[in-house]
């Protein structure tokens, strides 16, 4: 298994321009997650997934946009991009809720010039 | 959700026993406390949960009082490749699985 991928690992964004950060999972998790990570600080949550076609928001989903159409996928869309959103971003999955194990990818590395 | 506190960061030297402790006052009944462990430029990976007394594995152990008011993940031991950030979670069994990571505790250990 290769557990959680993310792609890219680096990327450099125009202020304004759009983008959309990747994430897979081969474990048949059904709950997926997106954190960001500023320097020195612990993560935030973006959004998370319970299942395909259903996402809900987290701690600061502002600027950003998800889906979910398969168990496996969970893109993370952003949009009119602002140095704000310069951060590394976590992608992460778990079986169930509650108190399940999260499994995170190795994360994407994101400036916003 | 129950916010937690944890030093900011701790030193050790190789082949010491570290605790470090964390508070969670406002924990609830269905709230199980889970340590998290981060790399630089990697994402947290899983290190242990409990829900009362002591859960050992073999990493670390976890101790809980009996008020779960606080709890202290103790590394035996540790090495020079344990220096990382520790974030001690608090998550409810019924919630939707929506991990609040505090700042953590950085871990610096020395030769």
């Amino acid at each position: 298994n290769a557990g959680v991928t993310q792609t890219p690992k680096f990327h450099i964004l125009k202020i304004g321009q759009s983008m959309t950060l990747q994430c897979t999972q081969d474990m048949n998790h059904n709950y997926m997650y997106w954190y960001r990570q500023d320097p020195g600080m612990g993560l935030k949550l973006i959004y998370y997934s319970v299942g395909a076609g259903i996402t809900d928001k987290g701690e600061v989903p502002n600027g950003y946009n998800v889906s979910r159409s398969t168990t496996e996928d969970f893109p993370l869309r952003l949009e009119l991009a602002a140095p704000s959103q310069t951060s590394v971003y976590f992608c992460a999955s778990s079986y169930s809720r509650g108190t399940d194990t999260q499994y995170f990818g190795p994360g994407t590395r994101l400036t916003v010039l | 959700l129950a916010k937690t506190t944890q030093p900011i960061s701790m030193d050790s030297y190789e082949g010491q026993e570290v605790n470090i402790t964390c508070s969670h006052n406002n924990i609830a009944t269905n709230d199980y406390i889970t340590w998290y462990q981060q790399f630089p430029s990697q994402g947290p990976r899983f290190i242990i949960q409990g829900y009362k007394t002591k859960v050992t594995n073999e990493v670390a152990s976890l101790f809980i009082p009996a008020d779960r008011k606080s709890s202290t993940l103790s590394l035996p031991r540790v090495s020079l490749s344990d220096t990382a950030v520790y974030y001690c979670l608090v998550a409810s069994s019924g919630g939707y699985n929506k991990l609040i990571f505090g700042a953590g505790t950085r871990l610096a250990v020395h030769p």
